[in-house]
């Protein structure tokens, strides 16, 4: 089974340039999650989609990040403009389903992104 | 919302069995127990989930009190190859979005030969 695949592994900017990141989940699994990881951290959610439709948010700088789902499958994490401040590994995760009242909701995390801003 | 404390570091030697323990005081009803390893630049990757008592893999074991505040992991006799950063993740799946989905700043092990 292919596992989670993300692009470009490494990408260096510098401030105020924009950037995307590309996710494509494991096939059949309608939840998404971005994960933001700075060094010597664990991650950090920054937006969850289950199929096309956002479920959270809350933690996504909606100044400068961006995220779309389209047609429930692929994702795309925009940067715009980056701050040295977002230096990290951005994660992209899927799971199979979202599921209610607890369950066994693995998450398949890809190899993800490493951002270096200048 | 639940929040989990766990050592930040542990250092242990080939062979030995190394149990990382999670405190989870406020842990609800319907909250589950998830544990996950990462290692460097790959992202992380689930080890074992439960609710109460023992719960067993191929790879660990995880260990739940009867008033579930804490959590142990367990993982039996250590190679080179688990030195890794170990989370512990408490909350329901889905249920209420993002409360399972928090990473604290987990537990690096070291192994040694």
């Amino acid at each position: 089974e292919a596992g989670v695949a993300q692009s470009p592994r490494y990408k260096i900017i510098e401030k105020r340039q924009s950037v995307a990141f590309w996710c494509n989940p494991i096939s059949g699994h309608a939840t998404l999650y971005w994960y933001q990881q700075i060094l010597g951290q664990g991650p950090k959610l920054l937006i969850q989609f289950q199929n096309n439709g956002v479920v959270d948010d809350s933690q996504l700088p909606k100044d400068r990040f961006s995220a779309e789902r389209l047609k429930g499958v692929d994702s795309t994490l925009k940067i715009q403009p980056a701050k040295l401040e977002d230096s990290a590994v951005y994660l992209c995760a899927s799971s199979l389903e979202l599921l209610g009242g607890g369950g066994t909701g693995e998450l398949f995390f890809g190899e993800g992104s490493r951002l270096t801003v200048l | 919302l639940a929040k989990t404390t766990q050592p930040i570091s542990m250092d242990s030697y080939e062979g030995q069995e190394v149990n990382i323990t999670c405190s989870h005081n406020n842990i609800a009803t319907n909250d589950y127990i998830t544990w996950y390893q990462q290692f460097p630049s790959q992202g992380p990757r689930f080890i074992i989930q439960g609710y109460k008592t023992k719960v067993t893999n191929e790879v660990a074991s995880l260990f739940i009190p009867a008033d579930r505040k804490s959590s142990t992991l367990s993982l039996p006799r250590v190679s080179l190859s688990d030195t890794a950063v170990y989370y512990c993740l408490v909350g329901i799946w889905g249920l209420e979005a993002g409360t399972a989905l928090i990473f604290g700043k987990g537990t690096t092990l070291s192994v040694s030969s």
